[in-house]
């Protein structure tokens, strides 16, 4: 079973609908992250949470917002998803382990909004 | 303004030969460097990683090299083998408690056979 999961895989929506992007992960790992993909400019970090209780801003969070409902799950949401949000999104999680500091990325959801 | 810059986008090699995948930093402050491969429908997976006070880290036929100098990092894998062919990207970290990465453009690595 894969370790960090997401949910939808695929998702076509239109401008102005709302849509949430599940992440789910059994790393037990404590902080989480939202990036987007835009061909061209790699990964863009949007938001991530240190745990429950802390909820910080990426480079890019306007016209997103996040819910980390538990240490396992965190969701992102586009309130009112316009076409320049068409692009492939990745949950990643880590933890502090020696130094090291890698992410694990889940398989990635990729929105098309119309 | 990019702070880490792949700055080819793609790569062609022999099977066999070595590849070599190159990226350029300019902030000073980070000191640890990793490197992803991505597969098309895939999550991107962590291949390797050095910390800012080592100029070369190995793992069997992947190398990683930091000049702090030259704010330059490369990426070598030999032999090249058909299954490298991935997107690969180049991310940077400052040290703090977020663990926040900084990706590059990416580099398509096509290894022919």
């Amino acid at each position: 079973d894969a370790d960090v999961t997401q949910t939808p895989r695929n998702r076509i929506t239109k401008t102005g609908k709302r849509i949430m992007l599940e992440c789910s992960q059994t790393k037990g790992h404590d902080r989480m992250y939202w990036y987007r993909q835009d061909p061209g400019l790699g990964l863009r970090l949007i938001y991530y949470s240190f745990d429950v209780k802390d909820i910080n801003k990426g480079e890019i969070s306007d016209g997103y917002s996040v819910s980390r409902q538990a240490q396992a799950k965190f969701s992102l949401s586009l309130e009112s998803a316009i076409p320049n949000q068409t692009a492939l999104y990745f949950c990643a999680t880590s933890i502090e382990a020696g130094g090291r500091r890698e992410q694990f990325f889940g398989p990635g959801t990729r929105l098309t909004v119309l | 303004d990019q702070q880490v810059k792949q700055n080819s986008p793609s790569l062609s090699v022999q099977e066999g030969r070595i590849s070599i995948l190159n990226c350029d930093y300019t902030n000073s402050m980070f000191d640890y460097f990793l490197w992803y491969k991505k597969y098309p429908a895939e999550g991107p997976t962590f291949l390797i990683s050095i910390s800012s006070i080592k100029d070369k880290n190995e793992d069997g036929r992947f190398t990683v090299f930091l000049n702090k100098s030259a704010k330059h990092l490369s990426l070598h894998i030999v032999p090249s083998q058909p299954g490298d062919s991935a997107v690969y990207f180049c991310a940077a970290s400052v040290w703090d408690s977020s663990y926040k990465l900084i990706f590059g453009s990416g580099t398509r690595l096509l290894v022919r056979p």
